[in-house]
């Protein structure tokens, strides 16, 4: 079965400082998608980043990047910069090739303080 | 990107009444959207996969005749709560994909509150 896991309950960052937030996987199919949504206190799925199991070069959007180890079977997000309103819950996701199903791990709160 | 709107945002019923949750895809046409569940500081959890045309596909420990699932066009699927209970207070939120795409694209969520 497929697994995501999130050890990190709670991360602390001073503003500007670089953070990052763990994520590793379970899965036996070679192909899947790991995805970093961000959900602010409204609610709402913000998508962040995404990276393919095929993809040679880690994933970055602006100041998020993706540490893809496939060997090691984590997908870490990367902050840079961070900023008061990046104070969120984080969630790492996989997506199933065959039924595109999204699995979500637990979270991360995320607190940014000055 | 593309658009899901999900309607109501919020909504208090009674116990013993039905809510209707509606997750409609504005720009484009979804063949499979999906439903979640999340408690308060929990994740989200899969409920099911609504599959236009045909018969929703829930996962296991969801009761399908508590939550009911409609996905009568290419466009709209609907998630009916029926003979609500405080239990069933929550935050429900669907999503569907576009196909080909890398992102998934979700509601703005619904949150259900049963008194």
């Amino acid at each position: 079965a497929q697994k995501i896991t999130q050890t990190q309950p709670g991360m602390f960052v001073q503003e500007k400082e670089a953070v990052t937030l763990d994520c590793t996987y379970d899965t036996s199919d070679p192909s899947y998608g790991l995805f970093w949504y961000k959900q602010p206190s409204s609610g709402e799925m913000i998508f962040l980043i995404y990276q393919g199991s095929y993809d040679q070069q880690n994933a970055t959007e602006g100041r998020y990047s993706l540490n893809f180890q496939k060997a090691r079977k984590s997908a870490n997000l990367v902050i840079s910069a961070s900023q008061l309103g990046d104070s969120a819950m984080y969630f790492c996701a996989m997506r199933e090739a065959l039924t595109d199903k999204l699995i979500f791990g637990t979270g991360t709160r995320l607190q940014v303080f000055p | 990107g593309a658009v899901v709107s999900q309607h109501p945002s919020r909504v208090i019923c009674k116990s013993g009444t039905s809510v209707k949750i509606e997750c409609r895809s504005l720009d484009f046409q979804a063949t499979t959207m999906f439903w979640y569940r999340q408690f308060p500081k929990k994740s989200l959890m899969l409920m099911a996969t609504s599959n236009e045309g045909s018969k929703a596909t829930y996962e296991q420990g969801v009761e399908k005749d508590k939550f009911l699932i409609n996905h009568a066009s290419l466009t709209l699927s609907t998630l009916t709560v029926t003979s609500a209970h405080p239990e069933d207070s929550s935050f429900y939120i669907c999503s569907a994909d576009p196909g080909g795409n890398t992102e998934a694209f979700f509601g703005q969520g619904t949150r259900l509150t049963v008194v």
